[in-house]
């Protein structure tokens, strides 16, 4: 089946900063590249996707960038603030979701 | 984005008791899931809930220990069987509207075994 693995597990940020978070899948068949965005004690929070076709997915201050060849894809934050502290989770699909183990971002103030 | 209400939100269980998860969409959607989220980690993939037949369970999960109803297309429920304090998780019910479209998360069911 499909491995997702995710870097960095903690990555602190000054606030302003951009912030990268990296994955990569192993089943080239894999198609869909979700991002989730979760809050403590809250529900995951789609927050942007890109599909195999694109290489890239611009959204206000995030964007996503895939490299199939590579077979890995990031996610970009630009000008960081606080409220984008949270534990991101990447994900692949071929047929349903294999996530991340998540990376925790923490915007220093 | 579907409406997506799961119950209880959360429960705190005796060791060897079931509990039932319910979750209700408030659309007709094409897929449901149930996954896991210990405390601190990723989520994990339980099962698909098919419409009238017998879930599709991923390697790590059985029927007898997770039984899966989806009755219609709109509610599923997840049972937690024989419950032990390893089950302690968040449970997520989550739905895919149509082919090919976005995966959503209900609230989550925090369950605690003692």
């Amino acid at each position: 089946g499909e491995n997702v693995e995710q870097h960095p597990s903690t990555l602190s940020v000054q606030e302003g900063d951009s912030a990268v978070i990296k994955c990569t899948y192993s089943d080239s068949a894999s198609n869909y590249f979700p991002w989730y965005k979760q809050e403590l004690g809250k529900r995951p929070q789609l927050i942007i996707d890109i599909r195999s076709n694109v290489g890239e997915k611009k959204d206000q201050r995030i964007a996503v960038t895939l490299n199939k060849t590579a077979k890995h894809f990031s996610l970009h934050i630009t000008e960081t603030q606080p409220e984008d502290s949270a534990v991101y989770f990447c994900a692949a699909s071929i047929n349903g979701l294999t996530f991340g183990k998540g990376t925790h971002l923490i915007i220093q103030p | 984005s579907a409406v997506i209400s799961q119950k209880p939100s959360r429960d705190i269980c005796q060791r060897g008791t079931s509990l039932t998860i319910q979750c209700q969409v408030d659309s007709q959607v094409t897929m449901m899931f149930w996954y896991r989220q210990q405390p601190g980690q990723s989520l994990t993939l339980i099962a698909t809930a098919n419409q009238g037949s017998e879930a599709t369970y991923e390697s790590g999960f059985v029927i007898d220990k997770f039984p899966i109803s989806r009755p219609n297309l709109t509610f599923s429920t997840l049972t937690v069987s024989n419950m032990s304090p390893e089950d302690s998780s968040i449970y997520l019910c989550s739905v895919v509207r149509a082919t090919n479209e976005k995966l959503f998360f209900g609230s989550g069911t925090q369950l605690s075994v003692l």
